[in-house]
């Protein structure tokens, strides 16, 4: 296990509704990202906090927010919910070193059903 | 832009065979990371090994290696004498060394490797 751990596991949710998942990171990590993975596709970079602000975001729109706390943990929030928001959301954690991170450790993720 | 092609979409072998999953990557930078994760059906994904791109050793871990060839942009892992325990599907990425901020990492599709008992 990688010490990395995502509430809830399950979710169901109705369109246009507003979601909030959670994640902690690993002990000793500074750095959290966020990943969206469709089935049977691989996971697609949503972003990243580093310092509780966002310093790199993959293309998805401002709908898609997050935060990240003193303690490392982090959240991620989704607007306005479409049905193909449903997906697997995974958080990652790390160490970034100013131009990259060390290998991500993942959570087990949260499955995100939009009906 | 940075891209991973696996274009193996599903693989089966059956147990003890040896097994490569091909992955080619394109990148503009000099500097970028290469990686494989493999994701069994509980879905959390468990990271296998990270290289950079200066490094072209080729690495062994028990049985599984990797290749890594910048000549023609592949990072291809095998391993040997598969177990059903490694069905499960793998991902190949890569990160690019960035400016400042964080690209994250660009995923392949990933490969469905099922071994047979």
């Amino acid at each position: 296990e990688t010490g990395v751990t995502q509430s809830p596991t399950h979710l169901i949710k109705t369109r246009g509704q507003q979601v909030t998942l959670r994640c902690s990171s690993q002990s000793g990590h500074n750095t959290v990202s966020w990943y969206q993975q469709a089935l049977g596709q691989g996971p697609q970079f949503i972003f990243q906090y580093y310092r509780e602000e966002e310093n790199g975001r993959g293309n998805f729109p401002p709908r898609f927010s997050g935060l990240q706390f003193p303690n490392y943990s982090s959240e991620l929030n989704v607007n306005a919910l479409e049905l193909d928001d449903s997906a697997l959301y995974l958080c990652a954690s790390t160490i970034w070193g100013g131009h990259t991170n060390t290998e991500a450790f993942f959570g087990q993720g949260t499955r995100l059903t939009v009906v | 832009a940075q891209k991973v092609t696996q274009a193996q979409t599903e693989i089966s072998v059956v147990e003890k065979e040896d097994v490569t999953l091909d992955c080619v990557y394109e990148t503009r930078d000099t500097t970028y990371y290469l990686f494989w994760y493999k994701q069994p059906p509980s879905g959390e994904l468990v990271f296998l090994i990270r290289r950079n791109s200066f490094d072209e050793q080729n690495e062994i871990s028990g049985r599984y290696s990797w290749n890594f060839q910048k000549s023609t942009s592949s990072f291809n892992f095998t391993i040997t004498a598969s177990q059903v325990v490694d069905s499960a599907v793998y991902f190949c990425a890569l990160s690019e060394d960035s400016g400042g901020g964080a690209d994250g990492l660009t995923f392949g599709k990933g490969t469905h490797l099922i071994i047979q008992p």
